[in-house]
């Protein structure tokens, strides 16, 4: 099926450890994003990219690295995870309108 | 930055009328989104508009005026399944958008 999916779902891991969320598209969209999502700061932009090998910091990108060598896929890594980024983190792809469309989403939790 | 204000909490009651305003201070962005979210799911499009007036989808109508920097979404023949918490967002061009903190609407029978 079309659409952005991304994986794990829900994901624990300990302080310092180096985690990378999955985000994959099929509709071909040139843009994606990062957010994450906490209570009393609504989604927060960490990284976008406007097409393979284009990325570009957002709002909140300390602690993050993305990589975009396809189209399809944009995945996030934290190099060293600490507790501050226990959150919800949703990948987002937009069409030509500037409509984005959200995967399901992903829960960290850093211990 | 851009200060897109939300109200945090509103209550309506099913099948009446509820309108969700959005305040802003910006001028530059491609378009004005809104999200409906429900609890612990993702964001799903609702409604966008690009040039000011009204835009109207079904039970849902969004507004924009960008010299007053205000948009609202009216939400109609409201039904519990409407309790959710909508996002207002700027935006719309390679850098994405921009949100508000989100409306938390709670639907009464």
């Amino acid at each position: 099926d079309a659409g952005i999916t991304q994986s794990p779902r829900y994901k624990i891991t300990e302080t310092g450890r180096q985690v990378t969320l999955m985000c994959h598209q099929t509709w071909s969209h040139s843009y994606m994003f990062w957010y994450r999502q906490d209570l009393g700061h609504g989604l927060r932009l960490i990284y976008y990219s406007a097409a393979a090998d284009i990325t570009d910091k957002g709002e909140v990108p300390d602690g993050y690295v993305v990589s975009r060598s396809k189209t399809e896929n944009f995945p996030l890594t934290l190099e060293s995870a600490t507790r501050s980024q226990t959150s919800v983190y949703f990948c987002a792809s937009s069409d030509p309108e500037g409509t984005a469309f959200f995967g399901q989403g992903t829960r960290l939790t850093v211990v | 930055g851009q200060n897109i204000d939300q109200p945090t909490e509103m209550t309506a009651t099913e099948g009446a009328i509820v309108q969700i305003n959005c305040t802003y201070q910006t001028s530059g962005f491609n378009g004005l989104f809104w999200y409906q979210q429900h609890a612990g799911e993702a964001p799903t499009f609702l409604s966008y508009n690009v040039l000011d007036g009204l835009e109207e989808k079904g039970r849902f109508s969004s507004f924009l005026s960008r010299s007053k920097g205000y948009s609202y979404l009216l939400l109609k023949e409201l039904q519990m399944k409407d309790s959710a918490s909508y996002l207002c967002a700027l935006g719309g061009g390679a850098d994405g958008l921009t949100f508000g903190k989100g409306t938390h609407l709670i639907i009464q029978p």
